[in-house]
């Protein structure tokens, strides 16, 4: 079975730290992405990585910024966290362009 | 951009009743995707079905790509089953999620 982790469940934070989440999966997959999703405006595309070092943009990427230094992991970097970034965060990964994606368990991230 | 809209937005059943879900989007997909988002915000993929029809015990979902709509059915309802359906199109490579069917089972 397909393995997607992320490193924390909840998270609380303060406005104006570095938040770090990380995603790891265990299938040699090439695609990683990253979801938020909120009441009312559903589930949006950050960032996703066909390839390690490689990032493209999603629909809603201000305020955030990726890493993937390793095939499987795949790092979401809020720079200066803010309120309006309090959320829940999915990562998924997936074998290639139009397959299947697979999702992790989220993060709810509070920004105080 | 694609559109996708999923109906009813909420269903409220008895244990043992059936239902269908509908998942209808604007353009042609290579991808399509259902899931089950429990209540710790998890999605379980249900089915990958950019066309035909599958079925896994209770549920099966067929895709109409021709006509751009997906249908999921659940047989025999549970208490298990509540929870939000999202339905997901994939262009490339994004997926595009619907606002979901938020389904309530009770015994």
């Amino acid at each position: 079975d397909v393995k997607v982790t992320q490193s924390s469940r909840y998270l609380v934070k303060r406005t104006g730290e570095k938040v770090f989440l990380e995603c790891v999966q265990d299938m040699d997959h090439e695609n990683m992405f990253w979801y938020r999703q909120d009441p009312g405006l559903g589930l949006r595309l950050i960032y996703f990585s066909y390839d390690v070092k490689m990032k493209e943009k999603g629909d809603i990427p201000e305020g955030y910024s990726v890493s993937r230094e390793k095939k499987e992991r795949f790092s979401l970097i809020l720079e200066s966290a803010s309120t309006n970034q309090t959320s829940m965060y999915l990562c998924a990964s997936s074998s290639g362009r139009g397959n299947e994606q697979f999702f992790g368990p989220g993060t709810r991230l509070t920004v105080l | 951009g694609i559109q996708v809209e999923q109906s009813p937005p909420d269903l409220i059943l008895q244990e043992g009743a059936n239902s269908t879900l509908r998942c209808n989007f604007s353009d042609s997909v290579n991808n399509l995707q259902w899931f089950h988002q429990n209540p710790w915000g998890q999605l379980i993929n249900l089915f990958y079905i950019p066309s035909g029809t599958k079925q896994n015990g209770r549920l099966s979902a067929t895709t109409v790509a021709t006509e751009r709509y997906s249908l999921l059915y659940i047989s025999s309802s549970q208490t298990t089953d509540s929870g939000v359906y999202f339905c997901a199109v994939g262009h490339t490579d994004k997926l595009i999620f619907g606002t979901g069917t938020r389904l309530q089972v009770f015994p």
